[in-house]
C-alpha cells in the first residue's frame, strides 16, 4: 500500500549548517509533493510542492526535487538559522479519491545559535 | 484574514462525554478535511467532506461523526470520548483543484481522561 518513510528526528544543527531531511515515498503513479511545516504551537503551512518529475520545490531558501527513479523528495536547505527550528513534514497526495494528504512521521529540526 | 478558525484550543472531556470540535473557514473553499496528529505517526485522516451535504469516512473514522451543512463549517463530533482519542486535531480546507494547498488551522488539544 501508500506509505511515507521520513527521517526521524530530533535533528540538532548549528547555525548556518546544511539541512538534509530525507523522505521515501511507495505508491502506484505518480504523486503531487509537498512538505509542510509546523512551528511550535501553531497549525502546519505550505513550505513546497512539486507535481511532476523532476520539478524542483523552493520557499524560504528550502528546496526539494521530485525523483521518480528514487520516489524520493528529500528537503534541503543550505544555511539554516534558528527561525526554521519546527517540525517538518513529507505529504505526498497518494490517495486521490479523498484527496488526501498522506504524511511522514515529521522531523522535529532544533537549530542551535 | 481568518483562514481556517478552530474552536476550542484546548479541551479536557471524562471518558463518555461527548463534544463538538468547531472548524470554519472563509476561503470559499470546497474541500475540508480533518486529522488526528498522535506522537510519531504524523497526521491521520479521520473525515472529509467535498462540498456542503457530502461528507465521507478517512482513514481513522471510527468514534467520530461530521456534517457539512454550509461551505464554511465542518464541525467533528466525539460521540462518547474515549482515553484513545486523546490527540491533537487539525482542520484543514483547500480548494478541490489538482495540487492545491492545504490550509490548516491551529489545532485543538484534547486529552480524555
Amino acid at each position: 500500500g501508500n506509505s511515507v518513510t521520513q527521517m526521524e528526528g530530533p535533528v540538532t544543527l548549528s547555525e548556518e549548517a546544511f539541512l538534509t531531511i530525507n523522505c521515501t515515498y511507495t505508491a502506484t503513479g505518480y504523486p503531487s509533493l509537498f512538505w509542510y511545516v509546523q512551528y511550535p504551537g501553531e497549525g502546519l503551512q505550505l513550505l513546497l510542492k512539486a507535481t511532476k518529475a523532476d520539478d524542483k520545490g523552493s520557499n524560504k531558501g528550502f528546496e526539494a526535487t521530485y525523483r521518480k527513479e528514487t520516489t524520493s523528495f528529500h528537503l534541503e536547505k543550505g544555511s539554516v538559522q534558528v527561525s526554521d527550528s519546527a517540525v517538518y513534514f513529507c505529504a505526498p497526495i497518494m490517495d486521490t479519491g479523498r484527496r488526501a494528504l498522506t504524511f511522514g512521521s515529521g522531523t522535529r529540526l532544533q537549530v542551535q545559535p | 484574514n481568518a483562514g481556517v478558525t478552530q474552536t476550542p484550543k484546548f479541551q479536557v472531556l471524562k471518558t463518555g462525554q461527548s463534544m463538538t470540535l468547531q472548524c470554519a473557514q472563509d476561503m470559499n473553499h470546497e474541500y475540508m478535511s480533518w486529522y488526528r496528529q498522535d506522537p510519531g505517526m504524523g497526521l491521520r485522516l479521520i473525515h472529509y467532506s467535498v462540498g456542503a451535504g457530502i461528507t465521507d469516512q478517512g482513514e481513522v473514522p471510527n468514534g467520530y461523526n461530521v456534517s457539512r451543512s454550509t461551505t464554511e463549517d465542518f464541525p467533528l463530533r466525539l460521540l462518547s470520548a474515549a482515553p484513545s482519542q486523546t490527540s491533537v486535531y487539525f482542520c484543514a480546507s483547500s480548494y478541490t483543484g489538482p495540487n492545491t494547498e492545504a490550509f490548516f488551522g491551529q489545532g485543538t488539544r484534547l486529552t480524555v481522561v
